[in-house]
């Protein structure tokens, strides 16, 4: 099994422009987690998504940010316009009820 | 609320000796479970030792082992023959037992190993 797959691993972009992570889960995990880390907050969860379902959102800092997860394998993260205050690691995670949190290798976000 | 408590920003040992990180934490569930998680400069989040608080017996993993106090609320990682390649930031974390699924972390520990 690959784990969890991100891209890009790094994105550097200027203040406005949109931003799309992307997260392939690990198949057969039915829940998927999105958190962001900064070295002023930690580790923060965003989002997450249950059978593909969004279930709580309350994390998601604010309009700019939205998150889908079209089908079982694969969901994304869009920042849009991007503000340099949103520079961090995004990770996505994937678990089932029976087995502990898997994460990706995360996307070192710059917005400049 | 659930909160993660952990109070040591930073710590030392030496290469070979066993060092303790703490972690307290809050919740009014009965059933719930405790991770600890590894972080090396790599960035990379791995998976050290779990625990289910229905579960008496304390967890272990090779050289990493737990000390959790349900009444206390306690949840202390050991680290045994420490190695140059344990150095990373360690993570406490505290996931409801209920369908919420949510996993909160604590602020974390950054262990340097020392030669």
């Amino acid at each position: 099994d690959a784990g969890v797959i991100q891209s890009p691993r790094h994105e550097v972009t200027e203040m406005g422009q949109e931003v799309t992570l992307r997260c392939k889960p690990i198949s057969g995990h039915n829940s998927l987690f999105w958190y962001r880390q900064t070295m002023m907050r930690g580790l923060e969860l965003l989002i997450y998504f249950n059978n593909n379902v969004p279930i709580d959102d309350s994390g998601m800092p604010e309009d700019r940010f939205s998150a889908k997860m079209p089908n079982a394998s694969f969901s994304t993260l869009k920042i849009q316009p991007s503000e340099p205050r949103d520079s961090a690691v995004y990770f996505c995670a994937s678990s089932s009820r029976l087995v502990g949190r898997d994460f990706g290798p995360g996307t070192r976000l710059t917005v400049l | 609320a659930q909160t993660v408590t952990q109070s040591q920003p930073e710590m030392s040992v030496q290469e070979a000796e066993t060092v303790t990180l703490s972690c307290t934490y809050d919740t009014s569930e009965n059933n719930y479970y405790l991770f600890w998680y590894k972080q090396p400069p790599s960035r990379q989040m791995i998976l050290v030792i779990r625990q289910e608080a229905y579960k008496q017996q304390n967890a272990t993993e090779n050289r990493f082992s737990v000390n959790f106090q349900k009444a206390a609320k306690s949840f202390s990682l050991k680290i045994s023959d420490s190695q140059l390649g344990d150095t990373a930031m360690y993570f406490c974390a505290l996931r409801g037992g209920g369908a919420t699924n949510k996993l909160i972390f604590g602020t974390g520990t950054l262990l340097a190993v020392q030669p």
